[in-house]
């Protein structure tokens, strides 16, 4: 079973937040959310990642709601660069550190 | 500027003929794995490594092999190619007092056995 559930896919006007779901409803207590994006066969990239808190870097925002059952991953003003296919997975802390990707969300940025 | 190198990025090679894979990273990262992505699989991990000489098996490490003699470089090794890893392959590096969920991901190497 998956352990986190996405959208198939997303549009996002450029220059708009592209705001990106993600359940997890079977978290437990030491796992971390943590996000992803692929672009076209390129390399994965680490976008950002959290515990229970709010976050946010250069790349994004990741909210994550009190009982840590969902989360959402917000790309403040989407670019045509970011048009890509978005992962949400769970990682424990120092564990094997083995990512796996579902089928994530594809997000396109329209013009 | 940090980054991991993989090369050849695209390879054609024909069944039963070993090739090598090279992998490096600039980071000084304890840390570093293989995955292949096929369509409709996802990403899976084939070796990793937690640091020199340690190295342990992933989830499809069938056909593989790997080394870690140094801390940079971390070779995938295909003693007798067959068709079926024909695949994207990705090295990936990180270091567990960055939390070892944010990897670094190389460029990835296209791989064609016919």
């Amino acid at each position: 079973d998956a352990k986190t559930t996405q959208p198939t896919s997303m549009d996002c006007a450029e220059g708009r937040a592209a705001n990106l779901p993600c359940n997890h409803s079977t978290i437990s207590g030491n796992e971390y959310v943590y996000w992803y994006r692929q672009i076209h066969s390129q390399g994965p990239q680490y976008i950002i990642h959290g515990l229970k808190n709010n976050e946010t870097n250069e790349m994004a925002s990741l909210i994550i709601t009190e009982d840590r059952k969902s989360s959402t991953l917000i790309l403040p003003h989407a670019t045509l660069r970011d048009t890509a296919v978005y992962y949400c997975i769970l990682l424990s802390w120092f564990g094997n550190e083995k990512l796996t990707f579902g089928t994530g969300t594809r997000l396109t940025i329209i013009p | 500027e940090a980054q991991v190198t993989q090369n050849p990025r695209y390879l054609i090679t024909v069944t039963g003929k070993k090739l090598t894979v090279t992998c490096s990273q600039n980071m000084n990262h304890e840390y570093m794995s293989w995955y292949r992505q096929d369509p409709g699989l996802g990403l899976r991990q084939i070796y990793y490594s937690m640091n020199v000489e340690v190295t342990d098996k992933g989830d499809v490490p069938e056909g593989y092999k790997v080394s870690r003699k140094e801390k940079r470089n971390f070779p995938l090794i295909l003693e007798s190619p067959s068709p079926n890893q024909t695949s994207l392959y990705f090295c990936a590096s990180s270091s567990p007092g960055q939390g070892g969920g944010e990897q670094y991901f190389g460029p990835g190497t296209r791989l064609t056995v016919t």
